[in-house]
């Protein structure tokens, strides 16, 4: 079973750029997490899909950052414009549906480095 | 709101020897808890899952129990290795969401 893609693994931008991130589940699953780990810290859900809608964005900086799951299946997350703060691994993962008792499967990871 | 606490934040031991790595949480009502390995600027790892009715989880040298009620797991490397050198993290999962710990970073000296 192939597990969750992301691309790229890393990105190096200037602030005030634009950049985006993209993701594939594992097949079949019907919800996506995109997670952000500033370094020294625990990942923190940014955002949480259950098919292409949204179930919590609460933590999501909605001025700069935007996360879209066209179709259900791949998701891209998006900052525009990027801040040095914003310098992060940024993960996604997927379950086969949203709740507690189903396990959630990471992705790589896309590192980005914003000077 | 759940708070996952890891200590110590680093660890530094010779080879060969034994790892305890301690994870605390704030809500006992847990589905599960779960430890990841992460190596510098990658992604994450998952080492073992411990479903909230399970006391204990093992894996080659690795073993993580879990005490619900006092809101503690703790992770044991046996007979540790260079390999062994990465940061751990702790995540609990309730109804809602995945909780991190901020990692316990682990380096082993050869």
């Amino acid at each position: 079973e192939a597990g969750v893609a992301q691309s790229p693994r890393y990105k190096i931008i200037e602030k005030r750029q634009s950049v985006a991130f993209w993701c594939n589940p594992i097949s079949g699953h019907a919800t996506l997490y995109w997670y952000q780990q500033i370094l020294g810290q625990g990942p923190k859900l940014l955002i949480q899909f259950q098919n292409n809608g949204v179930v919590d964005d609460s933590q999501l900086p909605k001025d700069r950052f935007s996360a879209e799951r066209l179709k259900g299946v791949d998701s891209t997350l998006k900052i525009q414009p990027a801040k040095l703060e914003d310098s992060a691994v940024y993960l996604c993962a997927s379950s086969p549906l949203a709740g507690g008792i189903y396990e959630q499967y990471f992705g790589p990871g896309t590192r980005l480095t914003v000077t | 709101k759940q708070e996952v606490t890891q200590i110590p934040a680093a660890l530094s031991v010779p080879e060969g020897e034994n790892l305890v790595l301690n994870c605390s949480f704030t809500d006992s009502a847990i589905y599960n808890l779960q430890w990841f390995r992460q190596d510098p600027g990658k992604g994450l790892t998952s080492l073992l899952l411990i479903q909230s009715s399970q006391r204990e989880q093992t894996s080659g040298r690795l073993n993580a129990s879990l005490d619900k009620s006092s809101g503690r797991s703790t992770l044991y490397i046996a007979a540790s290795q260079p390999g062994d050198s990465a940061t751990y993290l702790c995540a609990v999962q309730d109804d809602y969401k995945l909780s991190f710990g901020a990692g316990t970073t682990v380096t082993v000296r050869a």
